[in-house]
């Protein structure tokens, strides 16, 4: 069974520094993969996501994420926190190939706080 | 465009009654999954539907139960309502078929149960 793990619940940065949001999957196929913000009482948002094609990926709002296969981790960043990028994000899997039947499986979340 | 939309936004039932959820998915778009999330945690997936068939369910008992209509909107079901079903309720749409992943969520809604 596929699972996602986000590393840290919470991160705390300070406007204008890197952010660095941490995910690993587990699959015994490399799957594709999501990342999701979720600002309060909102539903989510689809930031970018990974189906193997170019293993880094370049979201919307600054966001990119590379997927690593050796590491089996799928790393978000951005090279300089805002302010509104307070919020939380969820790294996501799904099994590859086939038609979108298949099932999202989310990691825990981590609440991303942005000082100014 | 109008994005994928669920009603009613916020919802408070007591314990063993039952309530129905709504989705409209976007325009165009024929799969509909359900998420169920409980404070503090990620989504759990419940049910997809594609072309009104049941392609996907995750590990929720019987109590819950999903529909998807001509039009493709989608209902979720929930009898006999247990205080841990209290949670946020999104739906999720994409276009099915080959499409990948699932892009575009509603609001959700919020279901409170005493």
């Amino acid at each position: 069974a596929q699972s996602v793990t986000q590393l840290g619940s919470h991160v705390s940065v300070s406007e204008g520094a890197l952010v660095l949001l941490r995910c690993n999957y587990s699959s015994s196929v490399p799957p594709y993969l999501f990342w999701y913000v979720q600002y309060p009482n909102q539903g989510l948002q689809l930031l970018l996501k990974y189906t193997s094609a170019a293993t880094l990926v370049k979201g919307i709002n600054g966001f990119e994420a590379e997927f690593k296969k050796s590491e089996t981790s799928f790393h978000l960043t951005k090279p300089s926190a805002h302010m509104s990028d307070a919020a939380e994000y969820f790294c996501a899997s799904r099994n590859a190939g086939g038609t979108s039947y298949g099932k999202l499986t989310f990691g825990q979340g981590t609440i991303l706080t942005v000082h100014p | 465009d109008a994005g994928v939309t669920q009603s009613p936004t916020h919802l408070i039932k007591t314990r063993g009654q039952q309530v129905t959820l709504r989705c409209s998915p976007i325009s165009g778009h024929k799969s509909v999954s359900w998420y169920q999330q409980v404070l503090g945690q990620g989504p759990q997936f419940i049910f997809q539907y594609y072309e009104k068939e049941e392609r996907g369910r995750g590990n929720f008992p019987d109590r819950f139960s999903a529909r998807q209509f001509p039009n493709y909107s989608s209902e979720l079901n929930v009898n006999a309502l247990l205080l841990g079903d209290s949670a946020l309720y999104l739906c999720a749409s994409s276009l099915g078929g080959l499409e990948v992943g699932v892009g575009f969520f509603g609001p959700g809604t919020r279901l409170t149960v005493l």
